[in-house]
């Protein structure tokens, strides 16, 4: 069984629709994040859940929607897709929040998002 | 506040050498950790290894093994013996007490050649 799984892993639209995608975690981890990785490799945190609560919201335009229904849960919602939102789209799960030992974090295998 | 500075865009190796790629990294925060991760090129992200500031030793896990420099504020990835399955692309990343998620360098493209 994957450990951090993200559907779908593919994901080609049009400006302006609105898309989802979603990311579960079987490791019992209490902490997820979404991160995004642009055209230059580079990896930005966009939020971050612990138990269900936002601990982490960066920078990020209020057309992108965390939702965390459970705590293996946690899912991006895009509204009004831009030509900018292409990207590869990673979640990821830690056991806690912050420097707890080696607070390791385990990612999903990333959505690929293409605006056409 | 932190950044993470990989300054090797590219590296090339032979395979069953040994092959170093470079980090450092600048944070405000007294205790922190220092991470690596491997994006081959079906674009997952693989955890490798991990170093404490406060850890006496220099992490090693099978062919990897961190040289961690805290007053030159290196964490510097080694690989030895590479294999052609070693080819990816390479983050450091850090994670302070003070932010809860990681900050990643830009990373560094690895190719072994046979």
């Amino acid at each position: 069984d994957t450990a951090v799984s993200q559907t779908p892993k593919y994901l080609v639209t049009q400006m302006g629709n609105d898309k989802s995608i979603k990311c579960e975690q079987n490791l019992g981890h209490d902490t997820m994040y979404w991160y995004k990785q642009d055209s230059k490799k580079f990896l930005k945190i966009m939020f971050s859940y612990n138990n269900k609560e936002l601990i982490i919201n960066e920078t990020v335009p209020n057309r992108f929607s965390p939702k965390s229904p459970d705590k293996a849960h946690l899912n991006l919602h895009i509204n009004s897709l831009e030509l900018g939102d292409s990207a590869v789209y990673f979640c990821a799960s830690s056991q806690g929040a912050g420097l707890l030992a080696k607070n390791i974090q385990y990612f999903g295998a990333g959505t690929r998002l293409s605006v056409l | 506040a932190q950044k993470i500075t990989q300054t090797q865009p590219g590296m090339f190796v032979q395979e069953k050498e040994a092959v170093t790629l470079d980090c450092t990294y600048d944070t405000s925060d007294q205790s922190y950790g220092l991470f690596w991760y491997k994006q081959p090129s079906s674009g997952e992200m693989i955890f490798l290894i991990y170093q404490g500031s406060y850890d006496e030793q220099n992490a090693t896990e099978g062919r990897y093994s961190l040289n961690f420099q805290k007053a030159r504020k290196s964490a510097n990835l080694v690989i030895s013996a590479s294999q052609l399955g070693d080819s990816a692309m390479y983050f450091c990343a850090c994670l302070g007490t003070g932010r809860r998620a990681l900050t990643f360098g830009s990373g560094t493209r690895l190719q072994v050649q046979p």
